[in-house]
């Protein structure tokens, strides 16, 4: 079945530094990818998506390529501050049946002034 | 981005005990969901539900877990007979309102259940 893998967590940076947090997918069909945030104490807020293969997802400075060949969807942002300290899912929704999400495992983040 | 609010924000019940949460969307939308978090663990789906029936269930979504709409606006999640394994985070989504985009999800804030 459709799955999402995540790289390990957690990530720890200091602020202003460079993030990238992995994801790989495997589907049998063309599933928006997404990226979601958790804050703590909070649910799960949608940060930014992607439909087909090459679109380029972007919101408050993080930006994620939907890449077809590699099946990535990998999460950067050039500057992390201590406010995107959280908790970052990847996932897929297969566009066949409900548009279910399916979730990678999730990569805590933690940003140190 | 739409609302979703969801009841209690807490629930703590014996083992064994019927519980039912609540999820209210404050616009319209078609589809609904239920996901689950395990503290420390990925969020699961367990069941999509539109046009007022189950869309799709997870193998989670056993004979223990329905689903309904019962008022045309709250959407509840109900657990028969409790068991320690279902204490989690509990979480409503919705999509399909006004964009039409049913893969875009909104979810609510969460009840965490706790089962003692």
């Amino acid at each position: 079945g459709d799955s999402v893998t995540q790289m390990e967590g957690p990530v720890t940076l200091s602020e202003e530094a460079f993030l990238t947090i992995n994801c790989t997918y495997t589907a049998t069909g063309y599933p928006s990818l997404f990226w979601y945030v958790q804050y703590p104490g909070e649910g799960l807020q949608l940060l930014l998506k992607a439909t087909k293969a090459d679109d380029k997802g972007s919101n408050k400075g993080f930006e994620a390529t939907y890449r077809k060949e590699t099946t990535s969807f990998h999460l950067e942002k050039g500057s992390v501050q201590v406010s995107d300290s959280a908790v970052y899912f990847c996932a897929l929704s297969d566009r066949v049946n409900t548009g279910k999400l399916i979730f990678g495992q999730g990569t805590t983040l933690q940003v140190k002034p | 981005e739409p609302e979703v609010t969801q009841t209690p924000s807490h629930q703590v019940t014996q083992m064994g005990q019927e519980v039912i949460l609540h999820c209210v969307p404050i616009s319209n939308h078609l589809y609904f969901y239920w996901y689950r978090q395990i503290l420390g663990q990925k969020v699961e789906f367990l069941v999509s539900f539109y046009n007022n029936e189950i869309s799709e269930k997870s193998e989670i979504f056993d004979d223990q877990f329905s689903v309904e709409r019962p008022d045309g606006s709250n959407f509840t999640l109900k657990i028969r007979s409790t068991k320690l394994e279902d204490s989690a985070m509990y979480f409503c989504a919705i999509s399909a309102g006004t964009s039409g985009r049913y893969d875009e999800q909104f979810f609510g804030p969460g009840t965490r259940l706790t089962v003692l």
